[in-house]
């Protein structure tokens, strides 16, 4: 199984919302990511976990709050969210080792914040 | 200054010839070095890796690296339409992860 998933697949939430994004991966993978991409720009990272431990945070604004419950899961939570935070949310994973090597990238999920 | 840049594109070829993507970077600590494929609405998708100076053949893949010069490349043998994409260059240093702005490659039948 070489899948990350997403779900959901799109989400329209207003300012005042609060929601989560999740993913999940089984191919044993023990760092996980999630990237921000704006319509015709790269993925920007955002955060990394590594053994269920965040160890980057790329000064990610704290309305987006990260959770690793367990090696396979990776949670995005949103709270206050501005209309600019509409955006194609993508979740990665890779085998650990040297971090950022092999990514996996999962479907994402289309956020639209109203 | 971009960490990672590439030119934007688009590149069109013809099908059967060779695509050549470049992409340049600032931080001389970066120390591995990947392109992806991204098509239009999907998630990227890694096609190559590189850590040494030199080339890396996979397929009709060839990656180059020059680290003296701060440049990666990637050409693309007998390029066919589903190799149209955008390529996007990445590089890594222990903690930090930069993706290029990109390069649109259309491959005319």
């Amino acid at each position: 199984d070489t899948e990350v998933t997403q779900t959901p697949k799109h989400l329209v939430m207003g300012m005042t919302n609060k929601k989560s994004l999740k993913c999940e991966q089984h191919m044993g993978h023990r760092a996980m990511y999630w990237y921000k991409q704006k319509a015709k720009k790269p993925p920007e990272l955002m955060f990394v976990y590594s053994y269920e431990k965040l160890s980057i945070n790329e000064s990610v604004p704290s309305r987006f709050s990260p959770e690793c419950p367990n090696s396979s899961l990776l949670n995005l939570h949103l709270h206050a969210l501005q209309p600019e935070d509409s955006a194609l949310y993508l979740c990665a994973s890779s085998p650990i080792g040297d971090l950022f090597h092999e990514q996996y990238f999962g479907p994402g999920t289309r956020l639209t914040v109203t | 200054q971009k960490e990672v840049e590439q030119n934007s594109g688009p590149l069109s070829v013809p099908e059967g010839a060779i695509a050549s993507l470049n992409c340049t970077y600032s931080d001389r600590g970066s120390q591995s070095f990947f392109w992806y494929r991204q098509y239009s609405g999907k998630s990227p998708e890694l096609i190559m890796f590189i850590y040494s100076n030199g080339d890396k053949e996979d397929g009709r893949f060839t990656a180059q690296l020059n680290k003296a010069s701060q440049y990666v490349s990637l050409l693309i043998r007998d390029s066919q339409p589903s190799d149209s994409a955008t390529y996007l260059c990445a590089a890594s240093s222990s903690n930090q992860f930069y993706f290029g702005t990109g390069t649109s490659l259309t491959v005319i039948p």
